[in-house]
């Protein structure tokens, strides 16, 4: 089992759509978690952290974090075409130091 | 969190040669760097974790005599794919972290093609 796992995608939303993107992670004692938004060829981005099980909202970008069932989630909201990336889910495992644990990643695609 | 200024942001280079990639954090003293590499398509994979001073911290499976990192200041680490061969053609990124912070900030990768 990956320690963190998230489906490649694509995920195709047309544009103004909600778009939701999941990640499970195999370490029940993991503490924080991270999302990243990675345009071809460039390097990530931070988006969004959350430790807290719940909602966390910032902008147009919702994390939800239920740490029983072991996911965590990022809701876009009016999804735009500049929205299109791979998102990476990230978790930092209890133990690791700082070390995070990166996904694959799921490809984004918002459509007009 | 910290800007991480990386260079170069792309190098070809012949294959048996050297090449040295350098991550500096510009806000903070970062005193912990971490360096991955990203094959297309996949994910991103740790390769070592360097702290200022120390040795680093290689993954499994990373070869420490083929990726030599050195961090010997707190702004700066360097990472040196020695003898490179076409295998070694990735996508290289740093990340630094205040310790204890919540932030990870990423440099802005170096491609390496290697021919």
């Amino acid at each position: 089992q990956k320690e963190v796992e998230q489906n490649s995608g694509p995920l195709s939303v047309p544009e103004g759509a909600i778009a939701s993107l999941n990640c499970t992670y195999s370490d029940r004692g993991s503490q924080s978690f991270f999302w990243y938004r990675q345009y071809s060829g460039k390097s990530p981005e931070l988006i969004m952290f959350i430790y807290s099980n719940g909602d966390k909202e910032d902008g147009r970008f919702t994390a939800q974090l239920n740490k029983a069932s072991q996911y965590v989630s990022l809701l876009i909201r009016d999804s735009q075409p500049s929205d299109s990336a791979t998102y990476l889910c990230a978790v930092k495992p209890p133990g690791g130091g700082n070390k995070l644990t990166f996904g694959t990643g799921t490809q984004l695609k918002v459509e007009l | 969190g910290a800007v991480v200024s990386q260079h170069p942001s792309r190098v070809i280079c012949k294959s048996g040669t050297s090449v040295k990639i350098e991550c500096r954090s510009l806000d903070f003293q970062a005193t912990t760097m971490f360096w991955y590499r990203q094959f297309p398509k996949q994910s991103l994979m740790l390769m070592a974790t360097s702290n200022e001073g120390s040795k680093a911290t290689y993954e499994q499976g990373v070869e420490k005599d083929k990726f030599l990192i050195n961090h010997a200041s707190l702004t700066l680490s360097t990472l040196t794919v020695t003898s490179a061969h076409p295998e070694d053609s990735s996508f290289y990124i740093c990340s630094d972290t205040l310790a204890g912070s919540w932030g990870y900030t990423f440099g802005s990768g170096t491609r390496l093609t290697v021919v």
